[in-house]
């Protein structure tokens, strides 16, 4: 399994371009989210999927959509980029067994945005 | 209000010493699921360990436990033993509900002193 896969691993933006961070998970993990990290901020959740064509907003929602039309992708698309959504952007997928709940994140997008 | 508090942004901690980080949570819901997890400075998300709100035990995973206080909301990390490569940022996160969103605290930085 290649777990959760991010891509790029780094971009450069300028105001107002758009863009698409993807997310791909092999583990048929129904639940997906995505985050954003600012120092000293933690990961605060920009939206979430608990499966194929549902999708939630987190706490930071504004200025970033998401679709999920199959269990394996989530991207997460910037309408119009921001310098105030500079950040780390980091995908996630989990799935709970009984009791047992576990989350999976993927390595990272680096964004800076001009 | 904060969902999850992690009262100590920094802990200096001697080697091979027990570690104790503190995790207090706020939620009405009866069904909810605490998670712990490590970010080194490499920048990767690990879990680390998991509680459910229904079990009784304190879950634990190799020298990492959880002290589930339900009554208290508090959901602290114990590392046993402590080693150098436990420097880390370390996070608390909570999932309200079934399958709904997981949001993290503002995580605390523990550095290991030789």
């Amino acid at each position: 399994n290649a777990g959760v896969t991010q891509t790029p691993k780094f971009q450069v933006l300028k105001t107002g371009q758009s863009m698409t961070l993807q997310c791909a998970q092999d583990m048929n993990h129904e639940y997906m989210s995505w985050y954003r990290q600012d120092p000293g901020m933690g990961l605060r959740l920009i939206h979430y999927s608990v499966g194929a064509g549902i999708t939630d907003q987190g706490e930071v929602p504004n200025g970033y959509n998401v679709s999920r039309s199959t269990t394996e992708d989530f991207p997460l698309r910037l309408l119009s980029a921001a310098p105030s959504q500079t950040s780390v952007y980091f995908c996630a997928s989990s799935y709970s067994a009984g009791t047992q709940e576990t989350q999976y994140f993927g390595p990272g997008t680096r964004l800076l945005v001009l | 209000a904060q969902k999850i508090t992690q009262t100590q942004p920094g802990m200096f901690v001697q080697e091979k010493e027990a570690v104790t980080l503190d995790c207090t949570y706020d939620t009405s819901d009866q069904s909810y699921g605490l998670f712990w997890y490590k970010q080194p400075s490499s920048g990767e998300m690990i879990f680390l360990i998991y509680q459910g709100s229904y079990d009784e035990q304190n879950a634990t995973e190799g020298r990492y436990s959880l002290n589930f206080q339900k009554a208290r909301k508090s959901a602290n990390l114990v590392i046993s033993a402590s080693q150098l490569g436990d420097s880390a940022m370390y996070f608390c996160a909570m999932r309200e509900g079934i399958l709904d969103k997981i949001i993290f605290g503002k995580g605390t930085r523990l550095h290991i002193l030789p």
